[in-house]
C-alpha cells in the first residue's frame, strides 16, 4: 500500500509570494495533520483536518491555511511568504486515532 | 499541556556499545509517548510507542523504551549501536483527546563512531 505523498519534493519561492503544498493520505485515513520543521528543531503542529473539518490549529499566522478534500487529501497555502517560512513541511496522516504516519515531507526555500 | 524535553542535542557512542536517548515528558493527562526517527533528508518513521498498556515497550531495529510515570521519563535505549542508527531521534507526547496533536521534542542526533 502507498504511504503518505507529498508534492511538491522541493520549492523554492521569493519573499511575499504565495506557495501551495499538497498531501494525500493513506486510503482509509480521514485524518491530516501539517507540521513545519525549521532546520535544527523539532517540528511545530499546525493544522489538523478530520473528515473535511479542522479539527485544531496552532500557533501560526493567518497566512498559514489549509482544506482538506472529500477524498480526504489536504493542501497547505501560505501566503506573504517571509524568510523565516523555510522549512520542510511534514504531512502526516491517521484513522483518526493518535498514530499519525508521516510524507517524506517538501522542502520549502524562500529567497 | 503537554510537553517533553529531550535532555541532551547530541549523544556520541562508538558501534557495539549501548545507546540512552533520555526523554522527560510532561502532560495533565494519562499520556502517549512515542520515538521517531528521522535521517538525513528524509521523513519520519515511527520507532515505538507507549498507549498506556506494557510500561516496557519494543520497537523496531532493536530499541526499546521504558514508560516511568514515577520519573516522568521516557527513555530511548538499544543494547548494541550500530552504524545505520546514526540519525535524529525525536520524543513525542499526545493525547487521546481533541486534536491529538503531536509535541515534539527538540531532537537528539545521534553519532555512531567506527
Amino acid at each position: 500500500d502507498a504511504g503518505v505523498t507529498q508534492s511538491p519534493t522541493h520549492l523554492i519561492k521569493t519573499r511575499g509570494q504565495h506557495v501551495t503544498l499538497r498531501c494525500s493520505p493513506i486510503s482509509g485515513h480521514k485524518s491530516v495533520s501539517w507540521y513545519q520543521q525549521v532546520l535544527g528543531q523539532g517540528p511545530q503542529f499546525i493544522f489538523q483536518y478530520y473528515e473535511k473539518e479542522e479539527r485544531g490549529r496552532g500557533n501560526f499566522p493567518d497566512r498559514f491555511s489549509a482544506r482538506q478534500f472529500p477524498n480526504y487529501s489536504s493542501e497547505l497555502n501560505v501566503n506573504a511568504l517571509l524568510l523565516g517560512d523555510s522549512a520542510l513541511y511534514l504531512c502526516a496522516s491517521s484513522s483518526g486515532t493518535l498514530e499519525q504516519f508521516f510524507g517524506p515531507g517538501t522542502r520549502l526555500t524562500v529567497l | 499541556a503537554q510537553s517533553v524535553t529531550q535532555l541532551d542535542s547530541h549523544v556520541s557512542v562508538s558501534e557495539g556499545t549501548p545507546v540512552l536517548l533520555r526523554c522527560n515528558y510532561s502532560s495533565s493527562y494519562s499520556p502517549s509517548l512515542f520515538w521517531y526517527v528521522q535521517h538525513p533528508n528524509k521523513g519520519l518513521q515511527l520507532l515505538l510507542k507507549y498507549t498506556s498498556a506494557a510500561t516496557l515497550v519494543k520497537g523496531i531495529n532493536g530499541f526499546e523504551a521504558e514508560f516511568k510515570k514515577s520519573e516522568t521519563s521516557f527513555h530511548l535505549t538499544k543494547p548494541s549501536a550500530h552504524m545505520s542508527d546514526a540519525a535524529e531521534y525525536f520524543c513525542v507526547v499526545s493525547i487521546a483527546s481533541g486534536t491529538y496533536k503531536y509535541i515534539f521534542g527538540t531532537g537528539t542526533r545521534l553519532k555512531v563512531l567506527a
